[in-house]
């Protein structure tokens, strides 16, 4: 069963970037899709983007293209979520999920909190 | 992008009732690739049903998901203490993704 372990909290300034990264281990990762899913304080889950890493291309929700950079590195079974130009509201939790193909997102790593103050 | 609309937003039922939660799609969902979550405070969406109907992993039969096309229905029968969360439908078919507002099941 694979088990995807996010990176540590961030607290940014306006106007930077963060790169959150995503790890998979037990089980397969390169055929599977990865997806990034954020989570603002009190509301609800909102699809970023996700990327198969096989294929390497990302498909992202058009609200984030242009802002957000997902990639993925095989070699360490790893994937990376980069925002740029960060807002404060892109204060949230930033989980990441793996797809099979067709079964749902399961799992989802542990999240990662963002903020993002001045 | 497939708008989804999840009814009602608050649901308040007593543990041992049957819960009924709504979700319908602006289109049609491909493949009825539509899942069910349930995410508690401070924790982790939890997947609980796939393609519509199908069970996930380890979840009690007492969840149960129906539907296809733009309308889909999550049945918790018999409410347990745990069940008590916020449902979160969700279409996987096409990009881009998207997901319901959510329903939350209260205790009345």
């Amino acid at each position: 069963q694979v088990q995807l372990v996010q990176s540590g909290a961030e607290v940014k300034k306006p106007g930077s970037s963060v790169k959150v990264s995503c790890k998979a281990s037990g089980g397969p990762f390169s055929n599977v899709g990865v997806h990034w899913v954020r989570q603002a304080p009190g509301q609800g889950l909102e699809w970023m983007g996700g990327i198969i890493p096989i294929f390497g291309t990302p498909t992202y929700s058009q609200k984030f293209q242009g802002r957000v950079t997902i990639t993925a590195d095989e070699s360490t079974n790893t994937a990376y979520m980069e925002v740029v130009s960060l807002r404060s509201e892109d204060t949230a939790v930033y989980y990441c999920a793996t797809d099979p193909g067709g079964f749902g997102f399961d799992p989802w790593g542990q999240g990662t909190l963002v903020t993002v103050s001045s | 992008e497939i708008v989804l609309t999840q009814s009602p937003g608050t649901l308040s039922l007593s543990p041992g009732e049957r819960a009924t939660l709504s979700c319908r799609a602006s289109q049609s969902v491909s493949s009825n690739f539509l899942a069910w979550y349930q995410q508690k405070p401070g924790q982790v969406p939890r997947l609980l049903i796939y393609v519509a109907s199908r069970r996930a992993t380890s979840i009690p039969d007492r969840f149960s998901g129906s539907g296809s096309g733009t309308d889909f229905t999550l049945t918790i029968n018999r409410l347990e203490p745990e069940d008590f969360a916020v449902y979160y439908c969700h279409q996987y078919g096409r990009a881009p993704f998207t997901f319901g507002p959510g329903t939350k099941v209260e205790i009345k």
